[in-house]
């Protein structure tokens, strides 16, 4: 089955500093990108959407100066946490999708984010 | 708006039946999914439902009724490892959006020996 990689699987950093977390599509082209944000005993929230070569869609309520995504190819997308806080520190995972699949759920691995 | 409704926590005994409900209100529906996510990792698929009726996949069964706006994942002969969080969601738009889902916030399944 197609396998999203996402990168890195932990991370922890200082106050103020940036983090990127990366997912690559391995086995298919990834033509959208969903962007997910998951706090403790909490749902899945939808951060962002991303389709490839176009700016990213994002949900209300999150700054898009702060989570920088990047889909430039179709097997790359990334999500640069900007001058990250302890409020930041969360699980964050992508998911991508082929649009001629519709059942299958294509998850990366997930990135907790831990800021200090 | 949006709501996923899921119990937050259940508690079964290894080698029983367990039954998660969930209901739904949503803007469209293009079909349920049910997900399984241990803690610190990422979601697994387990089903997927679009038509109403009942779907069986070895131990796990996933059953949906679009006019109720209902889903249950029925768990069979419970095993120690099916300790995890269930996740129902629902994908509302058909097309190009299809992979956008609402999530639940999960149901704990703790299962006992």
């Amino acid at each position: 089955g197609a396998v999203v990689s996402q990168h890195p699987s932990w991370v922890i950093c200082k106050s103020g500093t940036s983090v990127k977390i990366e997912c690559r599509s391995l086995d298919f082209q990834a033509t959208t990108m969903f962007w997910y944000r998951q706090f403790p005993k909490q749902s899945l929230m939808l951060m962002a959407t991303s389709n490839e070569g176009s700016k990213a869609t994002y949900e209300q309520g999150v700054e898009k100066d702060k989570f920088l995504i990047n889909h430039a190819s179709l097997t790359l997308s990334t999500l640069t946490v900007t001058s990250a806080h302890p409020e930041d520190s969360s699980f964050y995972i992508c998911r991508a999708t082929q649009e001629e699949v519709n059942t299958e759920a294509f998850f990366g691995q997930g990135t907790r984010l831990t800021v200090v | 708006g949006q709501n996923i409704d899921q119990p937050t926590e259940m508690t079964a005994t290894e080698g029983a039946i367990v039954q998660i409900n969930c209901t739904y209100q949503t803007s469209g529906f293009n079909g349920l999914f049910w997900y399984q996510q241990h803690a610190g990792e990422a979601p697994t698929f387990l089903s997927y439902n679009v038509l109403d009726g009942l779907e069986e996949k070895g131990r796990f069964s996933s059953f949906l009724s679009r006019s109720k706006g209902y889903s249950y994942l029925l768990l069979k002969e419970l095993q120690m490892k099916d300790s995890a969080s269930y996740l129902c969601a629902v994908a509302p738009y058909y097309g190009g959006s299809q992979g956008n889902l609402i999530f639940g916030k999960g149901t704990k399944l703790s299962v006992k020996p």
